[in-house]
């Protein structure tokens, strides 16, 4: 049975990093696509970036390129998501998702999410 | 890149059905997948590859798509199916995962 837990929430100020974690238990990271998904208070999903699976490569969102880095320990099966240049607009809830329970391929859609973190970016 | 609209809210008297539309250019040619999320929760899967129901999903939920437009209807709706639906497709763009501005749908 797989599990994505996310790490706990976190308080920034503006021009700060931070950096979630996904942990996956019930399968191995190697065997999933893992991507990040946020949401503003209020609004709307919004794909940040995530595993490529065709290229082999980490692809980001145009908005956020230059600013987030997703990586992932193997040995602990853990996924990452860091953004750095924190302002208050980056307040959101971050999602780690992924396509494992056999509904989505790797390119189409995301049956399984993590249950979130709250990231608050305020002075 | 790829936009996706959706009406901001839908509002349904229970027993009733409710459709909620997702406006895309030519979005038929894709695949469209819907999103339920309840306040304070992940979002959940309830479609994918337009009509296909995930193991768990009642057959209440159903989904088409054609033309410009996707369709989630909600038929016998309840009042646990008050929540915020998301349309998602994959583009071949260079943001690849595309999802729709959502809508509250609010029973009556």
């Amino acid at each position: 049975q797989v599990q994505l837990v996310q790490s706990g929430a976190e308080v920034k100020k503006p021009g700060a990093s931070v950096k979630v974690s996904c942990k996956v238990s019930g399968y191995t990271l190697t065997e999933l696509s893992m991507h990040w998904v946020r949401q503003a208070p209020g609004k709307g999903l919004e794909w940040m970036g995530g595993f490529d699976p065709e290229d082999g490569e980490t692809i980001y969102a145009q908005k956020f390129q230059g600013r987030v880095t997703m990586t992932e320990d193997t040995s602990t099966d853990t996924a990452y998501m860091e953004l750095s240049s924190l302002r208050s607009e980056d307040t959101a809830v971050y999602y780690c998702a992924t396509a494992v329970l056999g509904y989505c391929s790797s390119t189409s859609c995301f049956d399984y999410w993590g249950q979130g973190t709250l990231v608050t970016v305020s002075s | 890149s790829y936009v996706l609209t959706q009406p901001p809210s839908v509002s349904v008297a229970p027993g009733k059905t409710a459709r909620i539309t997702c406006g895309g250019n030519n979005i038929g040619s894709k695949s469209v997948h819907w999103y339920q999320q309840k306040p304070g929760q992940a979002p959940v899967l309830v479609i994918y590859y337009d009509s296909d129901r995930p193991s768990g999903i009642p057959e209440r939920f159903s989904g088409s798509n054609s033309g410009n437009t996707a369709t989630l209807t909600i038929s016998r709706v309840e009042a646990g199916d008050e929540a915020d639906y998301y349309c998602q497709v994959w583009d071949s763009s260079s943001d690849p995962y595309v999802f729709g501005t959502g809508t509250k749908v609010t029973v009556l």
